[in-house]
Formats: C-alpha cells, sequence, structure tokens
C-alpha cells in the first residue's frame, strides 16, 4: 500500500498519559496535515507542514498538542497530559505543493479513560 | 474567517431519485472549492473539485460565487452514493483545507 500510512490505528490511553502517534505521507509529498474528528463531525484542521516547516497551527489546538517533521518526511503528534476530551479520530493527510488534493490516512482513533 | 457549512446532517432519497448536497462558504477572496466523500470502512477521499469542472461517479458541483454556494448534485441516485459527503475550502493552492461538518446521504431502496 502506497498510501498514506498512521499507526497505530488504535489508542486507548488513561487520563494525563501522553501519547504519540506517526503518520507516513505519500513518498514525494510535501504537505502534511493533521486532523482531528470527533463523531457527528467533519474533520477539524489541526496543523500543516511543508516538508519539515510547520505553516500554521491551530488556534484551537492546546500546548498540550506538538507536531512535528523533522526530516519533511513522516511526522508525529504528541499529545501531553490526555484528557478525555481528547478522544478522537487524529487524521493525517498528504499533498503536492500547488495540487490541493489531500490523500488521507485511515486514522488513528484515540481513547482516554 | 473561513467557513463551511454543509445545513443537512442527514439527506435520504430514493433511488433513482436527483440528489442535491448543499454547500456554502465563507471567504474574502478567490477559494477552490471540493467534495470529499467517506463510504462505510473507507478512508477520506476526494470526489471532486470546482476547478476541474469534471463529473465523477455521475456527480457535478458548480461554484455560484454570488451565492457563495457548491452544491453536489446526481441527476439519479444509486445504491452505492451511499456515504459521508464533506464540503471542504481552501484559500490558494498554498493554504490549509477546511471542511464542513459532513452530509450523511442514505439511498433508500
Amino acid at each position: 500500500d502506497t498510501g498514506v500510512s498512521q499507526d497505530p490505528r488504535h489508542k486507548i490511553t488513561k487520563r494525563g498519559q501522553n501519547v504519540t502517534f506517526r503518520c507516513d505521507p505519500i513518498s514525494e509529498h510535501n504537505r502534511l496535515y493533521w486532523y482531528r474528528q470527533t463523531l457527528g463531525q467533519g474533520p477539524e484542521f489541526l496543523t500543516y507542514f511543508q516538508n519539515e516547516a510547520q505553516l500554521e497551527k491551530s488556534r484551537l489546538l492546546s500546548d498540550r498538542f506538538s507536531a512535528e517533521r523533522p526530516k519533511g518526511s513522516f511526522s508525529t503528534l504528541e499529545i501531553q497530559r490526555t484528557e478525555q476530551g481528547d478522544s478522537a479520530m487524529y487524521l493525517c493527510a498528504s499533498s503536492l505543493r500547488g495540487k490541493t488534493e489531500a490523500f488521507f490516512g485511515q486514522g488513528t482513533r484515540l481513547t482516554v479513560v | 474567517a473561513q467557513r463551511v457549512t454543509q445545513p443537512e446532517k442527514l439527506l435520504s432519497v430514493f433511488k433513482g431519485a436527483p440528489v442535491e448536497l448543499k454547500c456554502n462558504y465563507s471567504y474574502s477572496g478567490s477559494p477552490e472549492l471540493f467534495w470529499y466523500v467517506q463510504y462505510s470502512r473507507q478512508r477520506l477521499q476526494l470526489l471532486l473539485r470546482h476547478i476541474s469542472r469534471e463529473s465523477i461517479k455521475g456527480f457535478t458541483a458548480d461554484l455560484n460565487k454570488g451565492e457563495t454556494s457548491f452544491h453536489l448534485k446526481k441527476p439519479f441516485a444509486q445504491e452505492e452514493d451511499s456515504a459521508m459527503y464533506y464540503c471542504a475550502l481552501s484559500g490558494s493552492r498554498d493554504d490549509k483545507i477546511i471542511f464542513g461538518k459532513g452530509t450523511r446521504l442514505h439511498i433508500l431502496p
């Protein structure tokens, strides 16, 4: 499968723990996006990268969230001190700059108990 | 501020009947508009974009700048069209993509 891959697919964690998700984009794609999706809602923009540069971070994102794309390839999204409200599907997408079609991964479903 | 509004959470249509999924947007410049679709147990994928002016799986969408709308239409619904449909907007070729809350299309036999 040469599409966008995300790991893990599911994560259950206790409140207060830290979690990290990984996204591997399509290899030639220089744009990478993170979204959060809760039940009955559309994908909510969190942040995006052009190569290794983080271009924008949503104001909705608290300081507990951080994302990196150190070598302009894969990306990680870390949530520190998880809260029950963080429970959601976290989606990653990638695209080529100048071509705004975004290809999505299957997502990581986070459950905070 | 950029915003995409899909007023219907659920739309039920009989097979063979016409379909129209509504989308309105708010953007101060000239955005790119898209429709994404998510079939059951599949990942989100692009259905069509306004700049292509194409018909995909019988669906079309026309950008109406005066009404700031980008409604998705199909003349004859098919059962395999049942899915979640998301309208999306990008401010430019270098901007982020934001999504509406989605409309679930349910095709009745």
